[in-house]
């Protein structure tokens, strides 16, 4: 299986929005609804931000949402935060019942 | 509140078998519903899933590993196990145990362990 597509970096400026997006197949990101999002700081163990395409884990932050179409999934992060500043991973269930990440996406505010 | 920690070597002579143990606490392991991960990070890379055991058992790993691997259980002591064979250089990573309540929902992380594969 191959790692899912992500851009390796985005960028933005505090108060806008920025989208990442996350490209596999139909065998995964297209074919299930098990897609989730992680943010990682430098040095931390990744924290859950999104699972299920576009639900919100409690204590997250209602700036981040998630949505996918096709075989393409995407997280939105509006009004960015300079604590937003981090590296995101996507993951995805696969049809055979293993799991993909993303590349990573490291997110600078500018 | 569910914590997890890994613990094991951190460095192992090339060819040998890498060994990781994660203690669970704040929840039985042996509660329906959740897999029990392995995933790891090469230095300065992305994050790698290396598979997972399911509370009945159950075990998946990922296609590139699944000649090398072992994930297995002891709800005895509330911990699951990594082992990985035959280890090069390329397998020096920080491994991080999760728990996931799906099979990509991983909502709990220990903090990392950095294995080392030097001679």
């Amino acid at each position: 299986q191959s790692a899912l597509t992500q851009p390796a970096s985005v960028s933005g400026s505090p108060g806008q929005s920025i989208t990442i997006s996350c490209t596999g197949t139909s065998s995964d990101v297209g074919g299930y609804n098990s897609v989730s999002w992680y943010q990682q700081h430098p040095g931390k163990a990744p924290k859950l931000m999104i699972y299920d395409v576009s639900n919100r884990p409690s204590g997250v932050s209602n700036r981040f949402s998630g949505s996918k179409s096709g075989n393409t999934a995407s997280l939105t992060i509006s009004g960015l935060q300079a604590e937003d500043e981090a590296d995101y991973y996507c993951s995805s269930s696969t049809r055979s019942s293993t799991v993909v990440f993303g590349g990573g996406t490291n997110l600078t505010v500018l | 509140q569910v914590q997890l920690q890994e613990s094991g070597p951190g460095l192992v002579k090339p060819s040998q078998t890498l060994s990781l143990t994660c203690t669970v606490s704040g929840g039985s392991i042996n509660n329906g519903g959740y897999y029990w991960n392995w995933i790891r990070q090469r230095p300065g890379k992305g994050l790698e899933w290396i598979g997972y055991i399911y509370y009945s058992g159950s075990t998946y790993y990922s296609p590139s590993l699944k000649s090398r691997v072992t994930i297995s259980v002891d709800t005895s002591k509330n911990q699951f196990s990594l082992k990985l064979n035959s280890v090069t250089a390329a397998d020096t990573a920080v491994y991080f145990c999760a728990r996931a309540e799906a099979v990509t929902k991983f909502d709990y992380w220990g903090q990392g362990t950095l294995v080392t594969v030097s001679s």
